[in-house]
């Protein structure tokens, strides 16, 4: 079975710094599909990233930007130049892409972008 | 406009009761889940349905019934209501259902029973 674990509960950073929050997962398969969605305080939760395991490639988007380290089963999430808004819970997610389609989420850190 | 919509957002009710969480999604979107959100904010998926058809029931006391119409709604029933079932409900539509699907959620409906 896969599992998907977050080992920060909550973390901190100032406002313009820089955070990475870390994600590790745990499966059999060889391709397969992460993601990083935010979930604010309104509650709606929101994909931040998607990276498929078959690229190399580590996927970016603007501020965000993923490592993916595929033998290490390790997908970390980096938040360059932290906005207030930025403030969320952030669940990394795993999606096999054969058998039963159905997200794995980690249970999330709570990230406070200070002013 | 909403892309998925969840009514209510509130619902606080008596153990026992029998009530329902209605979602649509105005996505054009052939997949629709719901998740349950825990106290600690454990994300667990329910049910998934696709084109109306039921495909992931996880382990989930019969007291849930979900509904789809069509492919445009998923409601949830649930019966006989229990203090542990007070938590965040999500509902949430996809494209298919392969690997590269992104999940589009609604605002999530927190249900609180007493």
């Amino acid at each position: 079975a896969q599992t998907v674990t977050q080992s920060q509960p909550e973390m901190s950073v100032q406002e313009a710094e820089t955070v990475t929050l870390s994600c590790t997962y745990d499966t059999s398969e060889n391709n397969y599909y992460l993601f990083w969605y935010k979930q604010p305080p309104s509650r709606q939760m929101i994909l931040v990233i998607r990276q498929e395991a078959y690229k190399q490639q580590n996927a970016t988007e603007n501020r965000f930007s993923v490592n993916f380290q595929k033998a290490a089963k390790s997908f970390s999430l980096k938040i360059s130049d932290s906005q207030l808004g930025d403030t969320a819970m952030y669940f990394c997610a795993f999606m096999r892409t054969s058998g039963t389609y159905k997200y794995i989420f980690g249970t999330g850190t709570r990230l406070k972008v200070l002013a | 406009d909403t892309a998925v919509s969840q009514t209510p957002k509130y619902l606080v009710t008596q153990m026992g009761n029998d009530k329902s969480i209605k979602c649509e999604q105005n996505l054009g979107h052939d997949t629709m889940y719901w998740y349950k959100q825990d106290s600690k904010k454990f994300l667990k998926i329910m049910f998934s349905y696709n084109n109306k058809e039921l495909i992931i029931n996880e382990t989930v006391p019969n007291r849930f019934s979900p509904k789809s119409p069509d492919k445009a709604h998923l409601n949830l029933h649930i019966n006989s209501l229990e203090l542990g079932d007070s938590a965040v409900y999500f509902c949430a539509s996809s494209q298919g259902m392969a690997g590269a699907n992104v999940l589009t959620f609604g605002a999530g409906s927190r249900l609180t029973v007493l």
